[in-house]
């Protein structure tokens, strides 16, 4: 079956810090790949998706910034964080075919002090 | 206009009744449409899905899509305390990228 890893849970950065928040599938081969933010008390925000290595399309224009140097492996990062970056930071992967549903890792909540 | 819009509620049924929930989207291309469920701090959990119009039954779940009308909508049968949740009807409108809604907040009253 295919699980879904996302590290680390919570995370308290201070602003101008980088960030660095991994996420690893397991179980299926050539998933597409998402980062999703919901701000407190709001809906999930597509942030990147991927639907292979190196492939990234970006929907949010922010400090943010995506990159797949695996097939099963996405990762988001920035340089410098800002305090709007606080949320829950949540990634998901679908199966390589059109139209299907999106299964989410456990989320990092992100605190920018 | 938003993507997909929800009512974000909060909607109050009792314990017992049926909870309707709804969803609007603006792609009129859009091919399919989930509901997920999520628990204050949980990451959301896929409940249903639906791809052809008319209604789709799971146990106490049916999911209702109307695609001339640009319209999806979740019925909650036997509503149970353990269904509080907020509900986000999510949207896959160009085959890769789903959209989501801000998402309805259910309270089922004991």
């Amino acid at each position: 079956s295919q699980t879904i890893h996302q590290w680390p849970a919570t995370l308290v950065q201070p602003v101008g810090s980088p960030l660095s928040l991994e996420c690893t599938v397991e179980g299926t081969s050539n998933p597409n790949l998402y980062w999703y933010r919901q701000a407190a008390g709001r809906g999930l925000q597509l942030l990147f998706y991927s639907v292979g290595i190196g492939q990234i399309s970006s929907e949010v224009p922010q400090n943010l910034s995506a990159s797949r140097p695996q097939d099963r492996q996405f990762i988001l990062s920035s340089k410098k964080l800002l305090l709007s970056d606080s949320g829950f930071y949540l990634c998901a992967w679908s199966a390589d075919r059109l139209n299907t549903e999106a299964f989410f890792g456990q989320g990092t909540r992100l605190t920018v002090v | 206009q938003k993507e997909v819009e929800q009512n974000s509620g909060p909607l109050s049924v009792p314990e017992g009744a049926i909870a309707s929930l709804n969803c609007t989207y603006s792609d009129r291309g859009s091919q399919s449409f989930f509901w997920y469920r999520q628990y204050s701090g949980k990451s959301p959990e896929l409940i249903m899905f639906i791809y052809s119009n008319g209604d789709k039954e799971d146990g106490r779940f049916t999911a209702q899509l109307n695609k001339a009308s640009q319209y999806v909508s979740l019925l909650i049968r036997d509503s149970q305390p353990s269904d509080s949740a907020t509900y986000l009807c999510a949207v896959n409108t160009r085959g890769f990228k789903t959209i989501f809604g801000a998402g309805t907040r259910l309270f089922v009253k004991a």
